[in-house]
């Protein structure tokens, strides 16, 4: 049983505008959550976390959002950029958690 | 560059033979986790080790093993290889649990 769902396996967005990528955990005792970026051939580079005693965390052009009562995250990329296309993965973790649970991860395009 | 550093980048091997992977975490890392990616799947968590000792155990089978040396890099061996073991694997490190780990460029298996 997946943990950890994306249920969208792509998304496409034009440069310029909002890619919302979204996430949601089966599991509530996940309290630490994780995006990743991954290109081809790369492994997946760290991009943004948030803990559970937050609803939003803010990097640059990166933000994501945690609804724990929905058990759902969002990562929001303004302005998106060709640059950004790539596969996005969701991860979390319990308290003291031995490890990160991935989601499937969505393939992110911005077309120019 | 992550600072995590597997070796070798590919490896191609026949059906029933043994290989080893290996990685060296970021300066100063105690943990280490593999995962493991199949074709266009997502990532499954393999096993972790936090300064030499075994962590957890995710979906690694019983032919694949890993240790975490003194000096903190780790190996995963797999035995018996089936076709069905060509994957991608990657190493991760992070400095405590719970916190972001940072993945290696990952180890391209190919079992013909």
């Amino acid at each position: 049983d997946q943990q950890v769902k994306q249920n969208s396996p792509s998304l496409s967005v034009q440069e310029g505008r909002i890619s919302i990528l979204n996430c949601d955990y089966t599991n509530s005792m996940f309290d630490y959550f994780l995006w990743y970026k991954k290109y081809p051939a790369e492994g997946p580079t760290f991009l943004i976390s948030i803990s559970s005693i937050k609803d939003k965390n803010e990097d640059g052009r990166f933000t994501v959002f945690l609804n724990k009562s929905a058990k759902h995250l969002s990562l929001h990329i303004v302005p998106s950029q060709p640059g950004d296309s790539a596969v996005y993965f969701c991860a979390a973790s319990e308290p003291y958690g031995q490890n990160f649970v991935f989601g499937p991860g969505t393939r992110l395009s911005v077309l120019p | 560059d992550s600072g995590v550093t597997q070796t070798p980048k590919h490896l191609i091997t026949a059906t029933g033979q043994r290989v080893t992977l290996r990685c060296s975490p970021r300066s100063g890392d105690l943990s280490v986790y593999w995962y493991q990616q199949s074709l266009d799947q997502g990532l499954q968590f393999l096993i972790q080790y936090y300064n030499g000792e075994e962590r957890a155990k995710g979906n690694i089978l019983e032919r694949f093993s890993a240790q975490q040396f003194p000096d903190l890099h780790s190996e995963l061996n797999l035995s018996s290889l089936e076709l069905g073991d060509s994957a991608l694997y990657f190493c991760a490190s992070s400095s405590t649990v719970n916190t972001e780990a940072f993945f290696g460029q990952g180890t391209r298996l190919t079992v013909v």
